[in-house]
């Protein structure tokens, strides 16, 4: 069974540009929700999607946007990016929503901005 | 008060001995507990959930929750210089997945 995927593995960035990632989640999981995972942070909760809708939002300005297709494969766009955006991105797959449930992780996309 | 903490380490444990690693959280509406092992330069590999008060065991790993203390704990027995990696407690609140984490243990066996 194949695991969670993220594309690409690296990217690196101009600040003020704008980036797109994406993630598969694992067959069958319908719940993928997104982190971002920095030195001085460790990892913080972006945002969650389940049946295409965003059901929770971290902390995180308007820049950080996501959306989830009806094949539960999701997208994370980060808007005019900045230094402080450089980190590793990690995508979070669950078999459904809320209640006792595990999430597992895909490999991370990890984002320089210069 | 962070919402998750746990003791930054870095925790050195001889091999064959036993890593305890500790966990505590602030929300008591808490519902699931989760220890994930992030070796360096790889993403978190979840290894041990509990849900309930009491222990639960896996192979060398045991979890153990303590609602009424707001503590968690993992213990790893025989410990292997294979587990040297960061330990990361996470917990779910809200009933939804939003995981909060704690900063992680950094844990060294030594041979």
């Amino acid at each position: 069974k194949a695991g969670v995927t993220q594309t690409p593995r690296y990217l690196i960035k101009t600040r003020g540009q704008q980036v797109t990632l994406s993630c598969s989640p694992i067959s069958g999981h319908r719940s993928v929700s997104w982190y971002q995972q920095t030195p001085g942070q460790g990892l913080q909760f972006l945002f969650e999607y389940f049946s295409e809708t965003q059901r929770n939002k971290g902390n995180f300005p308007g820049r950080f946007s996501g959306r989830q297709f009806s094949n539960s494969r999701s997208e994370m766009n980060v808007s005019t990016l900045e230094l402080g955006d450089s980190a590793l991105y990690l995508c979070a797959s669950s078999l459904v929503w809320g209640g006792n449930t595990e999430a597992f992780f895909g490999q991370g996309t990890r984002l320089t901005v210069v | 008060q962070k919402e998750v903490e746990q003791n930054s380490g870095p925790l050195s444990v001889p091999e064959g001995a036993i890593a305890s690693l500790n966990c505590t959280y602030s929300d008591r509406g808490s519902q699931s507990f989760f220890w994930y092992r992030q070796y360096s330069g790889k993403s978190p590999e979840l290894i041990m959930f509990i849900y309930s008060n009491g222990d639960k065991e896996d192979g060398r790993f045991t979890a153990q929750l303590n609602k009424a203390s707001q503590y968690v704990s993992l213990l790893i027995r025989d410990s292997q210089p294979s587990d040297s990696a960061t330990y990361l407690c996470a917990v779910n609140n809200q009933g939804a997945q939003k995981l909060v984490f704690g900063q992680g243990t950094r844990l060294t066996i030594n041979p």
